[in-house]
């Protein structure tokens, strides 16, 4: 099955950008998403990225993907405390409607 | 408001009883997923439905159950075979198409005493 890696933790000072990381075994991957997660609520959709692209900017999100590494990677620009919180890369493989999740990176904002 | 919802937001059960997980939504999607989530680590797929009548289990189905008799609604029972329980549940929906982008729930925070 596909296995998704990420960092547990990250940590950079309000205002500066953060990278968080995401890779992924296999190349068959349609679809790839970025949900972030705020304590004790569900997961709120980002972002998402096709197969086909190399880079989507949306407002301070860039989502950059590199398929000949199978690496995904999310960049915040002006990370702001609000921005704390974890965050999900997931992967669709083929027609089927399943996602496969990474195991998460917990982003901390310091002042 | 369209959304999804889940109720409750916490739920205690004692070993040995059988419990089931509200998850409803409006926003006329065809697809619904259940997930568990422990501390530290990613989703992992119980079960989903991509029509009315018809589920199939994920990664992690055994000790649960599911049904899916209305469009809007895919309640989960978390039995008592299920020999470790306490977990964090989210439940998602997608419409079918190419992205099949999932959007969830706020989840309900199972404990077992």
């Amino acid at each position: 099955g596909e296995d998704v890696e990420q960092s547990l933790f990250l940590s950079v000072r309000e205002g500066d950008s953060s990278v968080i990381n995401c890779t992924y075994t296999d190349s068959s991957s349609t679809y790839l998403y970025w949900y972030k997660q705020e304590p004790g609520a569900g997961l709120q959709l980002l972002t998402y990225i096709f197969s086909n692209m190399d880079m989507k900017q949306d407002q301070r999100l860039t989502v950059l993907l590199n398929k000949k590494d199978k690496h995904l990677s999310l960049r915040i620009a002006d990370t702001q405390t609000g921005d704390s919180a974890i965050y999900f890369c997931a992967l669709k493989t083929g027609t089927a409607s399943k996602l496969t999740f990474g195991t998460g990176t917990r982003l901390q904002v310091t002042l | 408001d369209g959304g999804i919802t889940q109720s409750p937001k916490y739920l205690f059960r004692k070993e040995g009883q059988n419990v089931t997980l509200s998850c409803e939504q409006n926003l006329n999607h065809d697809a619904m997923y259940w997930y568990r989530q422990d501390p530290g680590q990613g989703l992992r797929l119980i079960y989903y439905s991509q029509i009315v009548n018809d589920f199939q289990k994920g990664d992690i189905a055994e000790g649960y159950s599911v049904s899916r008799e209305k469009k809007e609604s895919f309640p989960l029972t978390v039995t008592s075979a299920q020999k470790n329980p306490t977990a964090f549940y989210l439940c998602a929906s997608s419409i079918r198409g190419a992205a099949d982008t999932q959007y969830f729930g706020p989840g309900t925070r199972l404990t077992v005493l």
